[in-house]
């Protein structure tokens, strides 16, 4: 069974920074590109950023880029999102997801809180 | 960033009816080198992640019952449910990937009449 399992998020006073991670299992990671989406409470889905098999290609919305960072470790089957300069508007659910045609299947979501 | 549009916001349709959900993106995300329509469905129920429902604008995921359905091509698109049921309650969102950055309807909250 192909499983998510993404942690590390809390609670991070403005300007700070977390790192999120996306645990992978049930299937061989390093053959797909893995996203990052998020949900502010009570908005819609936004998309954050994209990863090919081999890291070496990132892709980030505007929102993020210059702040956040995707990265993966294979050997690891894990999926990460370091977040530094944490806004107020980055409070969000944040859910990793596998690209098979698109987007699917998605972790359960981690709660990131930025607030003083 | 191509725009994605749903309508209605929240239609309350009754048990065993119909529901439809409309989604037009403010471009065109059919490929023309394949024929194909760059778009997904997603339900999302609280307190669970988003399930894909449809992709390829017409195409079921394994394990998604046919009562859910998707049409559309070019630039306007529907997710219709026949005979709704009560664990069809849920939000429901369109997305596009034809390009990054991969883009979102605002969602649709289906509820019960």
């Amino acid at each position: 069974e192909v499983q998510l399992v993404e942690s590390g998020g809390g609670l991070v006073q403005p300007g700070g920074s977390l790192r999120l991670s996306c645990a992978a299992s049930g299937f061989t990671f390093s053959r797909y590109w893995m996203h990052w989406v998020r949900q502010a409470p009570g908005k819609g889905l936004v998309w954050v950023s994209r990863i090919n098999t081999d890291g070496r290609s990132t892709i980030y919305a505007d929102s993020v880029k210059g702040r956040f960072t995707i990265s993966r470790d294979n050997a690891k089957n894990t999926l990460y999102l370091q977040m530094n300069s944490l806004r107020a508007e980055d409070t969000a659910v944040y859910y990793c997801a596998r690209e098979g045609v698109t987007l699917g299947p998605w972790g359960q979501g981690t709660l990131v809180t930025v607030s003083s | 960033d191509i725009v994605m549009t749903q309508s209605p916001d929240s239609p309350a349709v009754s048990l065993g009816e119909r529901a439809t959900i409309n989604c037009k993106s403010s471009q065109t995300i059919l490929n023309s080198s394949n024929n194909k329509n760059y778009l997904a469905w997603y339900q999302h129920k609280p307190g669970q992640p988003p399930k894909l429902l449809i992709y390829w604008a017409s195409t079921r995921e394994s394990g998604v019952p046919d009562r859910f359905s998707g049409s559309g091509s070019g630039t306007d698109f529907t997710l219709t449910i026949t005979s709704l049921q009560a664990d069809d309650v849920a939000v429901y969102y369109c997305q596009q990937y034809y390009a990054t950055p991969y883009t979102f309807g605002q969602g649709t909250k289906l509820e019960i009449k």
